[in-house]
């Protein structure tokens, strides 16, 4: 299987403890995007990455968010100190540049239950 | 900022039925948009994109949505819905001062397919 894998799958920790998430995405795609999901919404851009460079960052990603993608390939999602309000889904897409249009092809997801 | 608004949250069709699922968007620009699926506890996958060619786009699955730029709509269709087609599906718009980078989803329609 080639497409955009991410680790863990569900992770459930304590308010106050820090998580962090792995995304691989495809191999020959330059673009790596984080989006959440929150229950009964749409997934909503957090940031993305050209190569290792983090070029765009949402203002939902507060100062307890991290993302780093230190030799573009894999990339890590760190959230700081939890709260529960962190709970969602965490989506990882990648994409190849093609100039304007870049299709965006999404992994599993990993599900974050803050307790 | 490009948005997209999504007519209904649930919408419950017969097998064998019509399936139309509405999405009117905003965008300052000529806008790129896009119908994604999501099965439970999966990621998205791309059911088919507008990239400001032919109006009338076909996808995967039999799906296919027209852009009427006059409306400002990308409704999705299938002549005839079969059990597999059960799932959330999000309509999503890219342009606009958010770039061609940036994909702003809706908030979803769960469709429900009854035998």
């Amino acid at each position: 299987d080639t497409g955009v894998s991410q680790d863990p799958r569900h992770k459930i920790t304590k308010r106050g403890q820090n998580v962090t998430f792995r995304c691989d995405p495809i191999s020959e795609h330059n673009r790596l995007y984080w989006y959440r999901q929150t229950l009964g919404q749409g997934p909503e851009f957090l940031t993305y990455f050209q190569n290792e460079a983090q070029l765009e960052k949402s203002r939902l990603l507060s100062d307890r968010f991290s993302a780093e993608r230190p030799k573009g390939s894999f990339s890590t999602l760190e959230i700081q100190r939890t709260e529960q309000g962190d709970s969602a889904m965490y989506l990882c897409a990648s994409s190849f540049d093609r100039g304007s249009y870049n299709e965006q092809f999404f992994g599993p997801g990993t599900r974050l239950t803050v307790l | 900022a490009q948005s997209v608004t999504q007519l209904g949250s649930h919408v419950s069709v017969s097998e064998g039925a019509l399936v139309l699922l509405r999405c009117n968007y905003s965008s300052s620009v000529p806008p790129y948009l896009f119908w994604y699926v999501q099965y439970p506890n999966q990621g998205l996958q791309l059911l088919l994109k507008y990239t400001s060619a032919a109006t009338l786009v076909k996808g995967i699955n039999g799906f296919e949505a027209e852009f009427k730029k006059s409306e400002t709509s990308f409704h999705l269709t299938k002549p005839s819905a079969h059990m597999s087609d059960a799932a959330e599906y999000f309509c999503a718009v890219s342009g606009g001062s958010g770039g061609y980078q940036k994909v702003t989803f809706g908030i979803g329609t769960k469709l429900q397919v009854i035998p």
